[in-house]
């Protein structure tokens, strides 16, 4: 596609669900990266794939957070049991190199999750 | 650990005149340096970014930035500024070595542009 697209826009979740985010990236990008954005913070580092592996994931804040990317294209972020402390915008972001620092990042443009 | 500091919260200015937007970061060496800018219900966008050689960056949309290793500081700059500046602008670093990918972003400035 175009840019990098992210479902549903926004979600509204009770405290407890599960929910799972989706982004496609860039046709043809090797690298996706998921970020969240609590209100008036910057974003911050979720975890990283370079096609379908998984290379890090420390910035999941808890084993309720798992994400995937099966077949090196779309990824799923899902949370499971969710918590009114995981309500921020997930961004999702690909670039079509293998991820270095230095590379162009080009982000969707979230999803915002409120949990009540 | 790296860090990005966005010292100004909120900064209003009349459209036409001139912009800085400070930036500091904190790392042991030069990092990869970038401006990004989110309008409401969008996502980022890469304005600049400074990996290295001429410390003065040019960017998309007429901004500039420009790299200060004494200071640690990356400010964005713009000479006169339009309404459609009005934004969020976000400060990020990443690791200049092998296997770097993260960026560590800063907590943002909101821009007002007034007409």
């Amino acid at each position: 596609g175009a840019g990098v697209s992210q479902s549903p826009r926004y979600k509204v979740a009770k405290r407890g669900q599960d929910v799972a985010l989706r982004c496609d990236p860039i046709s043809g990008h090797v690298s996706l990266f998921w970020y969240q954005q609590a209100l008036g913070q910057g974003p911050e580092f979720l975890t990283y794939f370079q096609n379908e592996a998984q290379l890090d994931k420390s910035g999941l804040p808890s084993d309720r957070f798992f994400a995937e990317r099966p077949e090196g294209s779309v990824s799923t972020l899902k949370i499971q049991r969710t918590q009114q402390e995981d309500s921020a915008v997930y961004l999702c972001a690909s670039s079509s190199g293998p991820g270095q620092g230095h590379e162009k990042l080009f982000f969707g443009s979230g999803t915002q999750l409120s949990v009540l | 650990a790296q860090s990005v500091t966005q010292p100004d919260i909120h900064i209003t200015v009349s459209e036409g005149a001139s912009l800085e937007l400070r930036c500091n970061y904190s790392y042991g060496a030069t990092p990869y340096l970038f401006w990004y800018v989110q309008s409401p219900g969008q996502g980022l966008q890469l304005l600049l970014k400074y990996f290295s050689g001429d410390t003065l960056v040019q960017g998309i949309k007429g901004f500039e930035a420009e790299f200060k290793r004494s200071q640690s500081s990356f400010n964005l700059r713009k000479p006169s500024v339009h309404w459609s500046d009005a934004a969020e602008y976000f400060c990020a670093t990443a690791y200049s070595g092998a296997g770097s990918y993260q960026l560590t972003f800063g907590k943002g400035t909101k821009l007002s542009v007034i007409p």
